[in-house]
């Protein structure tokens, strides 16, 4: 299993500003992954931190507004940028690894963004 | 779009009744996983199901894959208080990305 800590775990950022998450991992993997979860809700895939590359964003997220670093194996970053309250969300990585077997995703703690 | 719903949305349960999950997708899965995120943390998983009309158990919870694998479900038995949680399906869809069920939320009453 693979253990992740993110930075910071909370923040409260007034509108217009932005906040960078960092996310580090105590293994060298290859799929990383940036979700979204807003209250009450599901998670909803922001994007796949590609080492070496430019991230790989999906439908409804674009990088001027999410831009993603990945600069090794074990660490990333989510920046969200000029940020409105509709932004207040808990940002979660993830990474992908094996449980036995089988591959699964473990995911970090958590950032819980309160924008006002 | 590819789309995995989950019913109900909430469920409260007495403690020691027991609990079911119901997750449909719109097309066909690879495999479909479990995950269950406790109040204020992150999601954890739990098992995963390839196999059209697998079951599996873990103690006091099964879990079963459709025969068409489009659908899933867990069934909590006998519930206690630790089983508190939102439980999501999530399932691939042929490619690597993971698409997260809507949830159900469980709550127990003591």
């Amino acid at each position: 299993s693979a253990v992740i800590s993110q930075k910071p775990s909370r923040d409260i950022c007034q509108r217009g500003t932005s906040l960078t998450i960092q996310c580090q991992v105590d293994s060298q993997v290859t799929m990383m992954f940036w979700y979204r979860q807003q209250p009450g809700q599901s998670l909803t895939l922001i994007a796949t931190a590609n080492q070496g590359s430019e991230a790989t964003y999906e439908s409804g997220f674009v990088i001027d507004k999410f831009p993603i670093s990945r600069p090794n194996l074990t660490f990333s970053t989510l920046t969200v940028s000029n940020m409105s309250p509709e932004d207040s969300s808990i940002y979660l990585c993830s990474v992908e690894g094996e449980t036995g077997a089988i591959e699964t995703q473990y995911f970090g703690p958590g950032t819980r963004l309160l924008v006002l | 779009g590819q789309q995995v719903m989950q019913i109900p949305q909430y469920q409260h349960v007495q403690e020691g009744e027991d609990f079911t999950t119901y997750c449909n997708s719109s097309t066909t899965l690879s495999n479909i996983q479990w995950y269950k995120q406790r109040p204020g943390g992150h999601p954890v998983f739990l098992i995963q199901l390839v196999k059209s009309g697998e079951v599996k158990k873990q103690k006091r919870l099964t879990f079963q894959f459709g025969e068409a694998k489009k659908n899933s479900s867990l069934h909590i038995t006998a519930t206690q208080t630790t089983d508190v949680g939102t439980y999501f399906c999530a399932g691939y869809f042929g490619n690597e990305k993971l698409t997260f069920g809507t949830g159900t939320r469980l709550t127990i009453i003591p």
